[in-house]
């Protein structure tokens, strides 16, 4: 199995910062990566697919980079509404698997 | 409007049978993938399977193979997954997915609101 290793695991950050969240594949995936946003008690949320192809509806705050084994997501301004859990995801093979999680708290 | 609409939450006994649904409107439901999603309680989350509900062709991560069964029902857009004999350790959300294709690979895109599932004695 592809591991999915993201860092760091939490973050504190005031609005306004900028915040990237890096993501490790155990092997290289191309750009078979896909990032997710999930609030307390809700269901996740799509953001990017291809390593760095915004869903849509997803504003452009949220960008994403990488290929090959390293990934990252970015939101260059960090909105109260964007405190949340973000988690990334590989679907280059099966089974597809996800990073554990990067919790973004607000300072 | 894309939706995906799960069934609402259950308790259940260890060792009971226990089958719940994702129904999916506002597109063609033959045409997409449907996955499911666990996610444990405080933890990350899994992936199970997938179904192609035009012809019911599946896939399951090797955690998941036999411990659930991923079915569709394609004349009421209703996906489901289903346990035979529950556990306590099957306590859980279950979130089902879209799935949208790219050549050989399939990324995900609209998420059902979630059903949990608690096992309890």
């Amino acid at each position: 199995d592809i591991q999915m290793t993201q860092s760091p695991s939490s973050l504190s950050a005031s609005v306004g910062d900028r915040v990237t969240i890096t993501c490790r594949a155990s092997q290289g995936i191309s750009n078979y990566l896909a990032w997710f946003q999930q609030k307390p008690g809700k269901a996740p949320k799509s953001l990017i697919y291809a390593a760095s192809s915004l869903q849509s509806g997803v504003p452009s705050k949220f960008s994403g980079s990488g290929s090959g084994t390293d990934f990252t997501l970015t939101i260059s301004s960090l909105q109260p509404e964007d405190f949340a859990t973000y988690y990334c995801q590989q679907y280059n093979s099966y089974p597809w698997t996800f990073g554990q999680g990067t919790k973004v708290e607000i300072k | 409007e894309v939706q995906l609409v799960q069934s609402g939450a259950e308790v259940k006994k260890p060792g009971e049978s226990l089958k719940i649904s994702c129904k999916g409107s506002g597109y063609s439901f033959t045409s997409y993938w449907i996955g499911w999603v666990r996610q444990m309680p405080g933890k990350g989350l899994e992936w199970m399977g997938i179904i192609y509900p035009g012809d019911s062709d599946t896939r399951y991560s090797p955690s998941f193979q036999g411990q659930v069964t991923i079915s569709a029902d394609k004349s009421i857009s209703t996906a489901y997954l289903q346990w035979s004999s529950l556990k306590a350790s099957d306590t859980a959300m279950y979130y089902c997915v879209r799935l949208i294709p790219v050549s050989w690979h399939r990324y995900f895109d609209y998420w059902g609101q979630g059903t949990l599932v608690t096992v309890s004695s």
